[in-house]
């Protein structure tokens, strides 16, 4: 099963606007992180928080993490349409081999209109 | 420097027959994940390799899906008997160790059984 849900599944606004993502997660995390993935192919990091940070800043972006809630936001502040991508975040999952991989969720679709 | 690099690009096949996706990580990665990625689906792990240990291929969907990694580098991903339900993207990614580290993500090869 997914560890991270993201929400909305799709989001569309117009350039110059903020968007606002949500990722809900089961367990306790090591690091949150989000990445986006333009066109169905490769994904690209963006960013990482750690389990003890509030919030973290790069760019355009920022990023929420509330560990009581398990829940992270990402922002985009003045989107472009350049942001128009699939987003995704991913929890650290221990597996029974001992080692930890990250898994993603489904995604939210970004859509940003000129 | 040069990224994860993955070939071919696309892969169109008939059903029965036997596929062999590759993939070049990052040089000095010491962690190569394979995901699949199914249409409009988050990303599905399917096999980790760290190191020179065993790896771990928990998320394998059937015995028709093998995967092996040469002298700790470039990674084949074998899919035997394909069948219709194979199709999607199957991506690779590269970390400098596991522990839910960045990952460095290829632009996947797109896999289409007819």
């Amino acid at each position: 099963s997914q560890q991270g849900e993201e929400d909305p599944q799709a989001l569309s606004i117009q350039e110059g606007e903020n968007a606002t993502m949500n990722c809900s997660y089961k367990t306790s995390i090591n690091n949150l992180q989000w990445y986006r993935q333009n066109s169905g192919r490769g994904l690209v990091h963006l960013i990482l928080i750690r389990s003890n940070e509030r919030e973290k800043h790069s760019g355009r972006l920022r990023v929420t993490l509330d560990t009581s809630k398990k829940s992270s936001s990402l922002l985009i502040t003045a989107s472009r349409a350049a942001d128009t991508a699939s987003y995704f975040c991913a929890t650290v999952l221990w597996r029974n081999s001992g080692y930890s991989t990250l898994t993603f969720g489904k995604g939210t679709m970004l859509l940003v209109s000129p | 420097g040069a990224g994860v690099s993955q070939s071919p690009s696309n892969k169109v096949t008939e059903k029965g027959k036997d596929v062999e996706l590759r993939c070049d990580p990052i040089s000095g990665h010491t962690a190569l994940y394979w995901y699949r990625q199914s249409l409009g689906q988050g990303l599905e792990f399917l096999i980790y390799f760290q190191g020179n240990s065993a790896p771990d291929k928990s998320g394998l969907p059937s015995d028709r899906f093998s995967a092996e990694r040469t002298g700790g580098s470039v990674s084949t991903l074998t899919i035997q008997r394909t069948q219709q339900e194979d199709s999607a993207v199957y991506l690779c990614a590269s970390s400098t160790r596991s522990g839910g580290r960045e990952q460095y993500f290829g632009p996947g090869t797109r896999l289409t059984v007819t």
